[in-house]
């Protein structure tokens, strides 16, 4: 039972568009949401985070917004840009469980 | 200062034969995590280690097991390997507290391990 889905194995956007990765949850005591980025043949890095009491977090050309009524939360990139091509990955912790539960990962690939 | 360090950064095994994993994390990072990276599932938890205990267990079988010292270096040991442990094996490491908290998990490049 997955408890973090992201749905979109792969996301096809041009060049200065606006990119928008969904990811949803199941466990309503998440409370705690994580994106991270991953190129080939290297570790995930973490891109932006937004906490339960928010429902938006904006860090530059990132913004993630929450909506806990629907358990879904979505990652913008605007605009993106060719560097932005990599597979993302959203996770979920509840509260002090020490354990990130993670998607399958999005592959996002930006068209010249 | 110097990122997580994970060696090997590649492996080839036999099935049945054991294998021992290493993570080096940031300086002054006491939690360490493993993960599992296999095509179309993600990251899958293994386990948190913090303090040399390890807080937190994900659903693998008993093969998987790991350890943390007094340096906060971990390994990870996959006892009688199988065809389906091939994988991406990633070390995250983070300040004290929860790792899915308020704190960034910084990753190591993964030790990609091959069973044949």
């Amino acid at each position: 039972d997955q408890q973090v889905k992201q749905n979109s194995p792969s996301l096809s956007v041009q060049e200065g568009r606006i990119s928008i990765l969904n990811c949803d949850y199941t466990n309503s005591m998440f409370d705690y949401f994580l994106w991270y980025k991953k190129y080939p043949a290297e570790g995930p890095t973490f891109l932006i985070s937004i906490s339960s009491i928010k429902d938006k977090n904006e860090d530059g050309r990132f913004t993630v917004f929450l909506n806990k009524s629907a358990k879904h939360l979505s990652l913008h990139i605007v605009p993106s840009q060719p560097g932005d091509s990599a597979v993302y990955f959203c996770a979920a912790s509840a509260g002090s469980n020490y354990q990130l539960i993670w998607g399958a990962g999005t592959k996002l690939i930006i068209k010249p | 200062k110097a990122g997580v360090t994970q060696t090997p950064r590649y492996l080839i095994k036999t099935r049945g034969q054991q294998v021992t994993l290493s993570c080096s994390p940031i300086s002054g990072h006491r939690s360490v995590s493993w993960y599992q990276q296999t095509p179309g599932q993600g990251l899958q938890f293994l386990f948190e280690y913090f303090s040399e205990t390890q807080r937190n267990k994900g659903n693998f079988p008993g093969r998987f097991s790991g350890r943390q010292f007094s340096n906060s270096r971990s390994e990870m040991n996959v006892s009688t390997l199988e065809l389906g442990d091939s994988a991406l094996y990633l070390c995250a490491s983070s300040l004290a507290g929860p790792l899915g908290g308020n704190t960034e998990a910084f990753f190591g490049q993964g030790t990609r391990l091959t069973v044949v």
